[in-house]
Order: C-alpha cells, then sequence, then structure tokens
C-alpha cells in the first residue's frame, strides 16, 4: 500500500513558467517532509523539506506547499529552468526511515 | 568527504549466480540504508542499520535478500540466488540522525541486471 503518491508520472513545462509537482500521502502521523531531485545515473539529492508545523517554505525559486487537513503537498519552481529536468520524489519522514513516492519526471523545455 | 560510495555500478549476472553489492557511508553517519528503485514502486525502502544494527528489515522481499554491516564505513547487500525480477536500480544512502533536516545522502547507485 502506497503511503506516499505522485500521481502524476511526467510533467511538461515551457522554459520560464511555473512547474507545480504534487504529492499525497495517507499516514496523518508523518511530521516531516521531503522533496529530492534525481538525474540520471545519479543518486536523488535533497532539494527542499517541510515540516508539519508549516505550510510553506521557499528556497530560492524552489516553494513546498503542505496542506495537512487535505494530506497533500506540492512543490513550485519558479521560473523553470531546461537544468530543472529530472525526476522528483517526495518524501515523508517516519520513524527514522523516509518512504518516497514514485515520483515524477518533469522536463522544461525551450 | 567523497560522498556515499557505492560498488559496482553496473552488474549484469546470469539467473541463479550470487550478486554483491557494497556501499562505503559518508564518515560519522550512523544511519544506512539500502533501497530499491523500480518504474512500479519507485524507491522502495529494503533494510536500514543504525550504528551498524539492523533495524528494520521489513522491505527486504525474500529470503534470498541479505545484508549486513560488519563496521561503520562498510556494507553489503547479497541477493543469493538471483533472479531476472531482480534487476532493478540498488541505491545505499546514509545519514545523521541528529540533523534537524531528516536529509539522506544517496550514492550513485548500482545496476543490476538479471539475464
Amino acid at each position: 500500500d502506497q503511503q506516499v503518491k505522485q500521481n502524476s508520472p511526467s510533467l511538461s513545462v515551457q522554459e520560464g513558467r511555473i512547474s507545480i509537482l504534487n504529492c499525497d500521502y495517507t499516514n496523518s502521523m508523518f511530521d516531516y517532509f521531503l522533496w529530492y531531485k534525481k538525474y540520471p545515473a545519479e543518486g536523488p539529492t535533497f532539494l527542499i523539506s517541510i515540516s508539519s508545523i508549516k505550510d510553506k517554505n521557499e528556497d530560492g525559486r524552489f516553494t513546498v506547499f503542505l496542506n495537512k487537513s487535505a494530506k497533500h503537498l506540492s512543490l513550485h519552481i519558479v521560473p523553470s529552468q531546461p537544468g530543472d529536468s529530472a525526476v522528483y520524489f517526495c518524501a515523508a519522514y517516519n520513524t527514522d526511515k523516509l518512504i518516497f513516492g514514485t515520483g515524477t519526471r518533469l522536463q522544461v523545455f525551450p | 568527504d567523497a560522498g556515499v560510495i557505492q560498488s559496482p555500478r553496473h552488474e549484469v549476472t546470469e539467473m541463479g549466480q550470487e550478486v554483491t553489492l557494497r556501499c562505503k557511508p559518508i564518515s560519522g553517519h550512523d544511519y544506512l540504508f539500502w533501497y530499491r528503485q523500480t518504474m512500479m514502486r519507485g524507491l522502495e525502502l529494503l533494510i536500514y542499520f543504525n550504528n551498524n544494527v539492523p533495524i528494520d528489515d521489513s522491505g527486504m522481499p525474500e529470503d534470498r535478500f541479505s545484508a549486513k554491516m560488519p563496521n561503520a564505513s562498510f556494507s553489503t547487500l547479497k541477493i543469493q540466488p538471483s533472479e531476472p525480477r531482480d534487476s532493478a536500480v540498488y541505491f545505499c544512502a546514509s545519514s545523521l540522525r541528529r540533523r534537524p533536516t531528516y536529509e539522506q545522502y544517496f550514492g550513485p547507485g548500482t545496476r543490476l541486471t538479471v539475464t
């Protein structure tokens, strides 16, 4: 049973526009959420995180929003750049371990 | 720091053979995780260690899979015997629990192909 779900396997966005990646979770006990970015032939790298006591966290072009009542989080990238093309994983923290979603492949085209 | 090191980067083997994947975590990190990435299931946690002790192996798919961490700087994931459905990318990650972000640092992965 997938506790963390990314229902969109892929997303294509034009350079300069906003990219919005979505993630849903089922366990209300999760208290910390992270986004990871993965390029081909590399391991995932940490991008941004948010605690459950917040509803927004911003880092440069990247903003993560958390809606606890809906058990939903999203990652906004503004403006999108070709170098942002990668697979993005959301993850939820639960007692020492991270539970990952299946990933969304973002393609940013010129 | 060199980051998390995994070897080999690619492994091609025949069904029934034993496969051993290796990982060197970042020095000083006290948690080590083994993941498997597939298209259908994304990143699955197989097992993790804290201070070299296995804590949770509930993600290990079958008895054919085993993992060890003999010391703080080395871990292995072994598959014996291997099957074609084990073909995937296997990642090792390490972390320092005391960091507030719960961030994990991943190695580059081992792409395993079982024919």
